[in-house]
């Protein structure tokens, strides 16, 4: 997962800010996703994206917004950051085609608390 | 409903023994079933893939099943090392990049 960089890896805010959360490829990969992890609960995707000019919601995107830069860059936003949005959140990439048979490939995460 | 469901939550065995990590789904229509690793602060990381035709699915001391039928799978370790502490997460899908369902993961611990 050095292929995959996310910072910053802990961050501490309040509530009402905007936080940014960013993340780094060099695999090539055009296929990338936000996910959040709580505990007791499976990762949940946030929002995805499989090239440059696409941008979907995933399963949760209320309260969140992302950007796609470049190829290699894919940025989360909170634009009002809430307690609830307290979590883990991974970035993901993968190959394009095949579907879901190309393996994810996860950054190390953000651990993001809001207070 | 889509789920995947994951027992036991947390299981701790002695460094050396077997453990067998269990794993069921409901999700339909199904395409392939992943079982990633993942290490405390680390992203996970693909152990096995298997798709409806395969029953089982082998990653050196780790093994997976799948029956398609039952839509049941189990990860099985063998001689098991400290570093296999971990949480291992079963993640099916419907045939989408952006359609997985995650199970909440089994939290192992290997004691010495």
């Amino acid at each position: 997962d050095a292929d995959v960089t996310q910072t910053p890896r802990n961050r501490i805010t309040k509530t009402g800010k905007r936080i940014m959360l960013e993340c780094s490829q060099t695999k090539g990969h055009d296929r990338m996703y936000w996910y959040r992890q709580d505990p007791g609960l499976g990762l949940r995707l946030i929002y995805y994206s499989f090239d440059v000019k696409d941008i979907n919601k995933g399963e949760i995107s209320d309260g969140y917004s992302v950007s796609r830069q470049a190829q290699a860059k894919f940025s989360l936003s909170l634009e009002s950051a809430i307690p609830n949005q307290t979590a883990l959140y991974f970035c993901a990439t993968s190959e394009q085609g095949r579907g879901a048979d190309n393996e994810q490939f996860f950054g190390p995460g953000t651990r993001l608390t809001v207070l | 409903k889509n789920q995947v469901e994951q027992s036991p939550q947390s299981l701790i065995i002695l460094e050396g023994k077997n453990c067998t990590l269990q794993c069921n789904y409901t999700v339909s229509p199904f395409s392939n079933l992943r079982w990633y690793k993942q290490d405390t602060g680390r992203g996970p990381v693909s152990l096995t893939i298997m798709t409806f035709s395969e029953n089982t699915k082998s990653n050196g001391r780790y093994t997976a099943t799948l029956d398609a039928d039952t839509k049941q799978s189990s990860l099985h370790i063998t001689a098991s090392q400290l570093s296999d502490s971990a949480s291992y997460i079963c993640v099916v899908s419907r045939g989408w990049a952006n359609n997985l369902f995650f199970g909440t993961g089994t939290r192992l611990t290997v004691i010495p």
